[in-house]
């Protein structure tokens, strides 16, 4: 089973900023396996990025995602008040799906 | 517009059974997506719990596997969720979300429901 390690913990940035998120993979994997989402309290997660850098349906261009073998990476640029929220990553092999633990965007 | 909406108990008593169902509108149970239960303890990160393919295929996570059960009821277009002999531990959100195929076997949950709240305790 391949885990996955967000990583910050917690990005502390303002508005106008860039965000620059990394989920590193135990294993070696087809980035077209890779999904992001993001989570805002009190609601049901939301799909970003999938196939490590497709942006999914509505998703402003501002959101951005990278990366391949074993490095991945969300990049949010220009951050908008409403992008402070909690992101994951995820996977899928071996007919099972693994979330990363969750990065934290919170407003400094 | 495709939604999901969970529905069960909120709350269950320790060494009981979870049993939640989540109702698809907009959406074929039958169509060519998955149907997955996702949960998050409370401040905790997201956690998969099954999926089910509408002629049956399942996939569960390793962890829970011994005391998860995933259905569909295809008359009724609904994905179900049976949890065994809970305990503290499974007290969570319980999300539904449809895994669709983007084109070129990319597959991600892009239709989540509003999750519905379970506690275990006696």
């Amino acid at each position: 089973e391949i885990v996955l390690t967000q990583s910050p913990g917690t990005l502390s940035l303002s508005p106008g900023e860039t965000a620059t998120l990394s989920c590193r993979a135990s294993q070696s994997f087809d980035r077209k396996y890779l999904v992001w989402y993001q989570q805002k309290p009190d609601q049901a997660p939301r799909l970003l990025i999938y196939a490590a850098s497709s942006r999914a349906t509505g998703i402003p261009d501002r959101f951005s995602g990278s990366g391949s073998g074993t490095d991945f990476t969300l990049t949010i640029s220009r951050l908008e008040p409403e992008d402070f929220a909690v992101y994951y990553c995820q996977h899928y092999g071996s007919s099972l799906w693994t979330f990363g633990q969750g990065t934290k965007v919170e407003i400094k | 517009q495709v939604q999901l909406q969970e529905s069960g108990p909120g709350l269950v008593k320790p060494s009981g059974t979870l049993s939640l169902t989540c109702a698809v509108s907009g959406d074929s149970i039958s169509s060519s997506d998955w149907w997955n239960w996702v949960r998050q303890s409370p401040g905790k990160g997201l956690e998969w719990i099954a999926e089910i393919y509408h002629g049956g295929n399942t996939n569960y996570n390793p962890s829970l596997k011994s005391r998860v059960t995933i259905s569909v009821d295809k008359s009724l277009n609904r994905v179900s969720l049976n949890l065994t002999y809970v305990t503290a531990a499974d007290t969570a959100v319980y999300y539904c979300a449809r895994d669709h195929d983007h084109g070129d076997g990319t597959w991600a949950f892009d239709i989540w429901g509003q999750g519905t709240m379970v506690t275990v305790s006696s």
